[in-house]
């Protein structure tokens, strides 16, 4: 089966740094995926892991450590519009190449 | 132009009801996703659909039938609403996952927001 983890609420600063770690168990593994969805809106998509290391665009950043199923999304520089949550999501070949959704961090940026 | 469009956005009906989502996308991708959030913002995969074909069922009740007429539409009919069939309606859409090295982004749509009272 798949269990994805992510912490569910998180509260940061504006102008600060926040990370997001997401830990997973899958069958198998063929990406990971974040998404930001602000409230009734859709899931928009933000980064893509497949092989181990960081990624980085721009102020989000995401790493990949498939040894320890692990990835985090970092988030710099925080906006008040970067309050939303994140999602991790992780494709598993073994369950027909499905992605599977975490519950979701909500980020809180305060002034 | 609007990528994933759905329809409708909002919906609310009583239990027992018959009701259809439509849903299109213009962007050429050949897998159509339906996923449902629920209040505690799960988003669970029920159905995908690979040019026309079913491909993923996930434990779904047999009360929601998708219909996919062709590669860029992905309807979702659902019979005798109840009231824990409540939740938002995300369809998606992305190139065929596995067929390519790429990561075949799902693209979502707006989303539709089902109230059974």
């Amino acid at each position: 089966g798949q269990n994805i983890d992510q912490p569910t609420e998180m509260t940061a600063t504006e102008g600060a740094i926040v990370q997001i770690n997401c830990t997973y168990q899958t069958s198998g593994f063929n990406g990971l995926f974040w998404y930001q969805q602000h409230a009734g809106e859709a899931p928009t998509f933000l980064s893509y892991n497949v092989l181990d290391g960081l990624e980085e665009k721009g102020r989000f950043s995401s790493f990949l450590s498939r040894s320890k199923g692990y990835s985090y999304l970092l988030l710099k520089e925080l906006q008040m519009k970067d309050s939303a949550s994140y999602l991790c999501a992780v494709r598993d070949p073994a369950a027909g190449n499905k992605l599977t959704f975490g519950g979701g961090t909500r980020v809180l940026v305060k002034p | 132009d609007t990528a994933v469009s759905q329809t409708p956005k909002y919906l609310v009906t009583q239990m027992g009801n018959d009701k259809s989502i439509k849903c299109e996308q213009n962007l050429g991708h050949d897998t159509m996703y339906w996923y449902k959030q629920d209040s505690k913002k799960f988003l669970k995969i029920m159905f995908s659909y690979n040019n026309k074909e079913l491909i993923i069922n996930e434990t779904v009740p047999n009360r929601f039938s998708p219909k996919s007429p062709d590669k860029a539409h992905l309807n979702l009919h659902i019979n005798s609403l109840e009231l824990g069939d409540s939740a938002v309606y995300f369809c998606a859409s992305s190139q065929a996952p596995g067929t390519s090295s790429g990561a075949n982004v799902l693209t979502f749509g707006a989303g539709s927001r089902l109230t059974v009272l």
